[in-house]
């Protein structure tokens, strides 16, 4: 079935530093979407990609779909305290499955 | 709107033992599905339903069973705990199936916490 890579696992930043997270899958993805989990709290839906080299913002958040569909990258500019959490690719599951594939996510950790 | 309640929020169990979760939602979603999470694991995919009276097997349905007999609710359920069940049961639930563009995704309840020992 569908495989989602996500790398790093863990990335600690000081407040103000930026961060990025990216995500891989296997075979071509018809979208991808992107989830961010505080500690303690269940995943919150951010945004989907669909278009191949498609880049949408939010604010100080910036994600990429890539040309060939297959990686996509989360990108924070000066990261804030309310940032931290574990951020989340997910992509179609594949295989007559109709739900979504998720990556292990990255624990971003911020220190003032 | 509620979104999507899970209940209870955390249970103990004894191996062996046997509970039912369960997941509502008040947003007329078609599509519900119950994810675990491990420590390093991410989320995986147990099971899902694609309507009403429908279920279907995810990444990891083994020792689950599930049941979709109302549209607005989605119960999961063991039949004999394990301690490899020990887990954060999350259910998600939302208009269109993975593969459909959206600008909504899933939405998550909060969680239940089942230890398992």
């Amino acid at each position: 079935g569908q495989q989602v890579m996500q790398i790093p696992q863990y990335q600690h930043v000081q407040e103000g530093e930026d961060f990025t997270t990216y995500c891989n899958s296997s075979t071509t993805l018809s979208n991808i979407q992107w989830y961010k989990q505080r500690p303690g709290g269940h995943p919150v839906f951010l945004i989907q990609l669909v278009k191949s080299g498609e880049v949408k913002k939010q604010k100080r958040l910036t994600f990429q779909f890539g040309e060939a569909k297959k990686n996509s990258s989360l990108h924070i500019t000066a990261t804030q305290t309310t940032d931290v959490g574990t951020y989340f690719c997910a992509g179609p599951s594949g295989g007559g499955a109709d739900g979504l594939t998720f990556g292990k996510g990255t624990h971003l950790i911020i220190q003032p | 709107n509620a979104g999507v309640t899970q209940t209870p929020k955390f249970r103990v169990l004894k191996t062996g033992q046997s509970m039912t979760l369960l997941c509502a939602q008040d947003m007329n979603h078609e599509y519900m599905y119950w994810y675990r999470q491990d420590p390093g694991m991410g989320l995986r995919l147990i099971h899902y339903s694609v309507g009403e009276g429908t279920t279907a097997k995810g990444e990891v349905p083994d020792g689950y069973n599930v049941s979709r007999l109302k549209k607005q609710n989605f119960l999961l359920g063991l039949e004999s705990a394990a301690p490899s069940q020990t887990s954060v049961y999350f259910c998600a639930s939302s208009y269109y199936g993975g593969a459909t563009f959206s600008n909504y995704g899933y939405t998550f309840g909060s969680g239940t916490r089942l230890t398992v020992v």
